[in-house]
Formats: structure tokens, sequence, C-alpha cells
């Protein structure tokens, strides 16, 4: 079992629709979380970390299950430029920090 | 403020040849790591370096070899490439807090 699964998608979207993504995790002992953003053919960047209390960064809203070791990414008013590929990220809290990724979920959106 | 710098951009290989994948950060941070990203893969850790003097293999570190030459610098080695290390290739380091990890270009290489 992989110890970051997302849905791989794709996702086609119309502008201004709610799209969720939804990934999984197997570590219990995984102790922060990220979504990143993957441009076509562009190194990831950080979107948005994820806190257990849930978190919004304007149209973005993050949520996080530990008991179910589940998070989401919820995007509202999807707009073109939100076209991308969305990693999941957990990071295993150790001297190094390490981070393992999910394989990503593309998200097209289209007019 | 050029965050992490990777070279080079492209890479032709043929099977067998060597190479080595530069990578630099400016932002004095201890942990640097090579990653790789295959089609429906993800980023999978290929080796990571905690500190200056210190490097471990992470997840698929065959057919590798790193060093981590001061803090600021972090190589990656192909020894004798193979078709199967076709692939794009990120270095990154993450801040002290562990809260973001800033990655380079990448470098999409092919082997022949």
């Amino acid at each position: 079992r992989k110890e970051v699964e997302q849905d791989p998608g794709p996702f086609n979207v119309p502008e201004g629709a709610t799209v969720a993504f939804n990934c999984t995790y197997s570590n219990s002992a995984s102790q922060s979380f990220f979504w990143y953003r993957q441009d076509c053919r562009k190194e990831p960047k950080l979107l948005m970390s994820v806190y257990s209390s849930g978190n919004e960064d304007g149209r973005f809203t993050a949520q996080l299950n530990r008991a179910s070791q589940y998070i989401s990414l919820l995007i509202r008013d999807s707009k073109l430029s939100d076209s991308a590929t969305y990693l999941c990220v957990v990071n295993i809290l150790t001297s190094y920090g390490k981070l393992t990724f999910g394989q990503g979920t593309i998200l097209t959106v289209h007019p | 403020n050029a965050g992490v710098t990777q070279t080079p951009k492209f890479q032709v290989l043929k099977t067998g040849q060597s190479m080595t994948l530069q990578c630099a950060q400016d932002m004095n941070h201890n942990s640097m790591y090579w990653y790789r990203q295959d089609p429906g893969m993800g980023l999978r850790l290929i080796y990571y370096s905690a500190s200056e003097g210190t490097t471990d293999k992470g997840e698929v570190p065959n057919g590798y070899n790193v060093s981590r030459l001061n803090k600021r610098e972090f190589s990656l080695r192909l020894e004798s490439a193979a078709p199967s290390q076709t692939s794009v290739y990120f270095c990154a380091s993450i801040d002290p807090g562990h809260t973001e990890a800033f990655f380079g270009q990448g470098t999409r290489l092919t082997v022949v």
C-alpha cells in the first residue's frame, strides 16, 4: 500500500464549479500535512498547510481527519488558472523532515 | 533571491554514460533532497541530507550517488545511466520548521 494515496483524476470541471480532492495516508506517525500545486512542466510549490481544525485560504479549504487518516482540498468558484496537478504531502517529522508525496490529482478547468 | 538552483535543465545521455546533477540553495537550510518524478508515480525520494556531511538513502537510491559538498550544495551522480533512469529530477530544501519544501526547476533527463 502506498503511504499517501490520491485519486489521480483527471478532474475536468467548468469555470465556477466546486471541486474536492481526497487523500489518505497510511502512517499514523504523520504529523504535518500539506497541499502542493504543480503546473505543467514546473516544480511543485506549496499551496497550503493543513491543520487539524481545518483552514481556509480564499477559495481553498483544507480539512484533516486524523482518526480516518484522511485529508481533503476543496476549491470553490474554480478559475481557469486553477488547472494544475495537486499533490497531497505528508510529513513524518524526523530530524530531516521526511516529505512523502501522493501521485497527484490532475485538475483541468474549462470555459 | 534565487532559492534552489538546479542544473542542467535538460540532458540526454546514452546508456552507460555518467553525469552529475548540481543543486544549490541560498536559504541556509540544513535539509536537502533529491526526488525523481515519473508519470503516475508522484515524487519519490532518491537521497536526502539532513545536514552538511551526512547523506542517507531514500525510497529509490539504486543507481545513484550523492555528495553534500557544503551546506549550500547537494549533487546527484549517475555513474552508469540506464533507460530506467529517464525521469524528471527535482532537488529541494526544507526550512528548519519543516513547514515548506522549496524546489529547483527540475532536470529532464532522457537516457537512450
